[in-house]
């Protein structure tokens, strides 16, 4: 089974800093698709970022950019400038099969103010 | 365009009983699939459906089941309830268009099992 992998069960940040979560996958395959989800107290999963495997370039969306290592099978989350919302779970997760989502085990984020 | 809905929000059974979760997915959305989220397993997928048809399925014991009407609302059926099944229970709807469409998650349903 295809693995997805947080090692941070926790980070915290300075307010307006910027902080990076790490995530690494397990895959045989060439192309896929790969996340980032938010899931605030409120329980809510939102997607903040996705990055497309055959697409050499990281995606961003406006403070949050990806380091996508296609080797070394790694996928980081930065966010820059980071704002007491930004405080969540934050899972990584890979596409497998037809719309089925494999989650890592989450970093939960805090922002110091 | 409304969200992703589900219902009950919050549900309390015993062990035992059986419980009926509903997932309305966005309009035009064709593919919902719902996750299981618990603090030691973290979150793992159940099973999906798309135009009427179960796709995909997680692993899971024979007393999880689904099913997805023509409108595309979808629902979850846990019988025989065991302590284990407590959990919050999330519904994601998509297009399913192409190779792989964004999931809109719902905001859960909470199930306790007493």
């Amino acid at each position: 089974a295809q693995t997805v992998t947080q090692s941070q069960p926790e980070m915290s940040v300075q307010e307006a800093e910027t902080v990076t979560l790490s995530c690494t996958y397990d895959t045989s395959e060439s192309d896929y698709y790969l996340f980032w989800y938010k899931q605030p107290p409120s329980r809510q999963m939102i997607l903040v970022i996705r990055q497309e495997a055959y697409k050499q370039q990281n995606a961003t969306e406006n403070r949050f950019s990806v380091n996508f290592q296609k080797a070394a099978k790694s996928f980081s989350l930065k966010i820059s400038d980071s704002q007491l919302g930004d405080a969540a779970m934050y899972f990584c997760a890979k596409i497998q099969g037809a719309q089925k989502l494999v989650f890592g085990q989450g970093t939960r984020l805090t922002i110091n103010p | 365009k409304a969200g992703v809905t589900q219902t009950p929000r919050y549900l309390i059974k015993t062990r035992g009983q059986q419980v009926t979760l509903s997932c309305s997915p966005i309009s035009g959305h064709r593919s919902v699939s719902w996750y299981q989220q618990t603090p030691g397993q973290g979150l793992q997928f159940l099973f999906e459906y798309f135009s009427e048809t179960q796709r995909n399925k997680g692993n899971f014991p024979g007393r999880f089941s689904g099913r997805q009407f023509s409108n595309s609302r979808s629902e979850m059926n846990v019988s025989t309830l065991e302590l284990g099944d407590s959990a919050l229970y999330l519904c994601a709807s998509s297009l399913n268009s192409g190779d792989y469409d964004e999931q809109f998650f719902g905001p859960g349903t909470r199930l306790t099992v007493l």
